[in-house]
Formats: C-alpha cells, structure tokens, sequence
C-alpha cells in the first residue's frame, strides 16, 4: 500500500527566509509523487510533480522538491520565502497504474512572519 | 490549462434534506473523477472514485447509498448527500483525471456543506 508521511504540522518562517516541508513516502512500486497547495476554503493548486523522470523537480512560484529514492523522501523547498505562501500544503503519492487515485499526506501549515 | 468547475462553492441545508454537487470538467474529457472529504484542519480523504458510465467504487468505510455519486457523462459528475446530517458538514471537494497528461490531476474548489 502507498502512503505519505508528512513530519510537522506547522512550520513557520520568516519572510525571505528559506522554506522545507518534508515529506516521506512509503510505495511497493515507483511512485508518483505530487505537491499540492490549499488556501483557506479553496481546492487544491498543483505546485509540482515528479513522474519518474528528472529527481530534481521545478514547479511554479518557485517551489522545488528533489525525489531521494535512497531515503523515500520528496521534500519541498524554497530558497526565500513571500507572505503569499503561507497556506496549507499537501504531499501526495499516487501509485500510476489502473488506480489512479491519491494518497494525501495530512498536510503542513506554514506560516511566514513579516 | 484543465479547469473543473465545482458548484455551489457553499451550501446551508436543513437535517434530513438531500444535496447535490456537481463537479464538471471544462475543457476535457474526464473519465474518472474523485470525490474526497475533508475536516476542518485536516487532510483529503477519498471517498469515492467515478467512472463515467459505471458505478462508483467506494472507499471502505464510505455509506455509498448516503453519497450517491453519479458520472452520467464524461465532463460530469455530481454527489449528493441523502438525508444530511449535522455530522456530513464538511469540505468536499472533486477532482478529474485529465487523460491527455501523465497522472494529471486537476481540482474543483470545493463546496462547504453545513447541516444545520
């Protein structure tokens, strides 16, 4: 079975300080593994993917998340972080195949203090 | 990019009435759709999958005739919560597998349901 591990609920930073939410994943076959951001009551906004091709994955407002088979990790981070990026983000694995569906991880908080 | 649409955005309903949310994908055709629950400051649970064209596979726990999940046509699909309950007021929210991308997952944004 698939799952995501996300440690910390909340992490909060500073502003222009750097970000890491982490996330482990547990997968009997390669998985895909996405990061997702929520703002207060809206969906889910995709921030990045990684689909077994480059482990070095870009996403938009420059998040990025490296896949580390080694420690069955796929953080994300960011160099420097804006007030626009405190929400609330997900970490989810998806085992491809005829399935399909999401495994969320339960989620970090992050807050950015001016 | 693939936007669904998710409607209402927010619903107040009466114990023991039914609700209806329709998620629809808006410039592609979606196969399968999900259907996930959230609580307050918690994470995303399935509920269910929808297959257009077939019945729904339920999450194990899930009453599926409580969430009667309906995929009649490949950009629709919608959930209704029979006989609502203070305790059903959640987040939901659907989302549509875009076939055209490598596990391409696009969301609606959500409907807060209250059972008052």
């Amino acid at each position: 079975a698939q799952s995501v591990t996300q440690l910390g609920s909340h992490v909060s930073v500073s502003e222009g300080a750097l970000v890491l939410l982490r996330c482990n994943y547990s997968s009997s076959v390669p998985p895909y593994l996405f990061w997702y951001v929520q703002y207060p009551n809206q969906g889910l906004q995709l921030l990045l993917k990684y689909t077994s091709a480059a482990t070095l994955v870009k996403g938009i407002n420059g998040f990025e998340a490296e896949f580390k088979k080694s420690e069955t990790s796929f953080h994300l981070t960011k160099p420097s972080a804006h007030m626009s990026d405190a929400a609330e983000y997900f970490c989810a694995v998806s085992p491809g195949g005829a399935t399909n569906k999401l495994i969320f991880g339960t989620g970090t908080l992050l807050a950015v203090q001016p | 990019g693939a936007v669904v649409s998710q409607h209402p955005s927010w619903v107040i309903c009466k114990s023991g009435t039914s609700v209806k949310i329709e998620c629809r994908s808006l410039d592609f055709q979606a196969t399968t759709m999900f259907w996930y629950r959230q609580f307050p400051k918690q994470s995303l649970m399935l509920m269910a999958t929808s297959n257009e064209g077939s019945k729904a596979t339920y999450e194990q726990g899930v009453e599926k005739d409580k969430f009667l999940i309906n995929h009649a046509s490949l950009t629709l699909s919608t959930l209704t919560v029979t006989s609502a309950h203070p305790e059903d007021s959640s987040f939901y929210i659907c989302s549509a597998r875009d076939p055209g991308v490598i596990d391409g997952y696009t969301f609606g944004s959500g409907t807060r349901l209250t059972v008052v």
